[in-house]
């Protein structure tokens, strides 16, 4: 089944302790994306990926850092988290559009942070 | 990047057409118009796309006017399970450009019984 995955799908750890939320897809698609969701603004864009080894960042990438080093995997990783970074963060992946491909978004289902 | 403009929140009776509103003035000639919907906290769902012709799949139907300015996303009979969250976001066509998606915070669709 083609998919995104979370890990973990909750999480509740400590201001300051390094965490990293895995992400993998099965699709062999070359864009990633990372995605944060807070009450009353909506999906915001953190890092993305267009292919191994190429990152750059999104609209809220201040605290997160991202690796792309295998190209079904995008992990997120949050150095010293803050209380700020309590969140729903979603994967994404797709194909760029073009050559066939109409370049619709895969998300995963959702990892629920919070930080106390 | 266009940026969109999506009502907040509508309601729609069981049934009927919802007819869900976008405003993108800014979009540029290769820029595609996209909708997704988000069902309670799930992963958002890919519904529908265009580029400046009406589309139809077996979800909704995308009505994008002559100017490419605004379109409007059909969901033709809609049922208590289509309550959700609708953006409609702008992306460029092709490999070129930049893949900053900006999402909005969408429309908010209650289907009433």
């Amino acid at each position: 089944e083609a998919q995104v995955t979370q890990n973990p799908r909750y999480l509740i750890t400590v201001t300051g302790k390094k965490l990293t939320v895995t992400c993998s897809q099965n699709m062999n698609h070359e864009y990633m994306s990372w995605y944060r969701q807070d009450p009353g603004l909506g999906l915001r864009q953190i890092y993305y990926s267009m292919n191994v080894e190429v990152t750059d960042k999104g609209d809220v990438p201040e605290g997160y850092k991202v690796s792309r080093k295998e190209k079904r995997n995008f992990p997120l990783i949050l150095e010293s988290p803050s209380p700020n970074q309590t969140s729903l963060y979603f994967c994404a992946s797709s194909q760029p559009p073009g050559q066939g491909a109409i370049g619709e978004q895969y998300f995963g289902p959702g990892t629920r942070l919070t930080v106390t | 990047d266009a940026k969109t403009t999506q009502p907040p929140s509508m309601d729609c009776a069981e049934g009927r057409a919802a007819n869900l509103p976008c405003n993108h003035s800014t979009i540029s000639g290769n820029e595609y118009v996209y909708w997704y919907r988000q069902i309670h906290s799930q992963g958002p769902q890919y519904i529908i796309h265009g580029l400046k012709n009406n589309e139809t799949n077996e979800m909704a139907s995308l009505i994008i006017t002559e100017d490419r300015k605004s379109s409007t996303l059909i969901l033709p009979h809609a049922t208590l399970r289509d309550t959700a969250v609708y953006y409609c976001i702008v992306r460029p066509r092709g490999t070129s450009g930049t893949y900053k998606y900006i999402f909005g915070t969408g429309t908010r669709l209650k289907v009433l019984a």
